[in-house]
């Protein structure tokens, strides 16, 4: 079946540990995507990649880091220095293109820091 | 000002009800919009994409106006399992735009 996995599903972590959000898909899809949603908003873009071995910054990338090494995977790591970790992350992929194209959408993972 | 607004909710209809969500945005320039579906806890789901003539899916309708800037989402005969918060999604490119949702129950 194609689609897009992301583990784990739940996360729990002390303040002030990095941690790193897994995130692959099989559907052959050039572009990736990783958001965070917190409670009544709407999903805010942390960062994208169009293609392998680049990626850019979205609207809240400060205090995450990604890498684009394989096209199938685009782990996201959450480092000390974000100051409200504690979210609903969701990773996408969508064909990339000068065509605008839907994005497809992973279980997501909750992340908890205390 | 958001560049994408819906109405938060929420809808408690009753089933069989017509229900119908609309959505503004901003940027003149967006391209493509959608309507995604997402269940509580779950991941965005895609429902449906709008076009410029508008489109229709079983129950659903979704219309597009550009000149307002304004896309709308029109159910006809609620289920329970309608019961969900719409997306309204509007797309410059790469650049996906989420509003933030309208939450809609459907009771018995």
């Amino acid at each position: 079946d194609g689609g897009i996995t992301q583990s784990p599903k739940y996360l729990f972590r002390k303040e002030g540990q990095n941690v790193t959000l897994s995130c692959e898909q099989n559907l052959n899809h050039d572009a990736m995507y990783w958001y965070r949603q917190d409670p009544g908003q709407g999903l805010r873009l942390i960062y994208y990649s169009q293609i392998v071995n680049d990626f850019q910054k979205g609207d809240i990338a400060e205090g995450y880091s990604v890498s684009r090494e394989k096209k199938e995977s685009f782990p996201l790591t959450v480092t000390s220095a974000q100051k409200n970790p504690t979210a609903f992350y969701l990773c996408a992929s969508s064909m990339a293109g000068t065509d605008v194209y839907e994005q497809y959408f992973g279980p997501g993972t909750r992340l908890t820091v205390t | 000002r958001k560049e994408v607004e819906q109405d938060p909710g929420p809808f408690n209809v009753p089933e069989g009800a017509t229900v119908a969500f609309n959505c503004t945005y901003s940027n003149s320039a967006s391209q493509s919009f959608f309507w995604y579906r997402q269940d509580c806890r779950k991941e965005p789901k895609l429902l449906m994409s709008v076009y410029s003539s508008g489109n229709e899916d079983g129950r659903f309708t979704a219309q597009l106006n550009r000149a307002s800037q304004y896309i709308s989402l029109l159910i006809r005969d609620s289920k329970l399992s309608d019961s969900a918060t719409y997306l309204c999604v509007v797309n410059r490119g790469n650049d996906m735009r989420f509003g933030a949702g309208t939450r809609l129950t459907v009771k018995p």
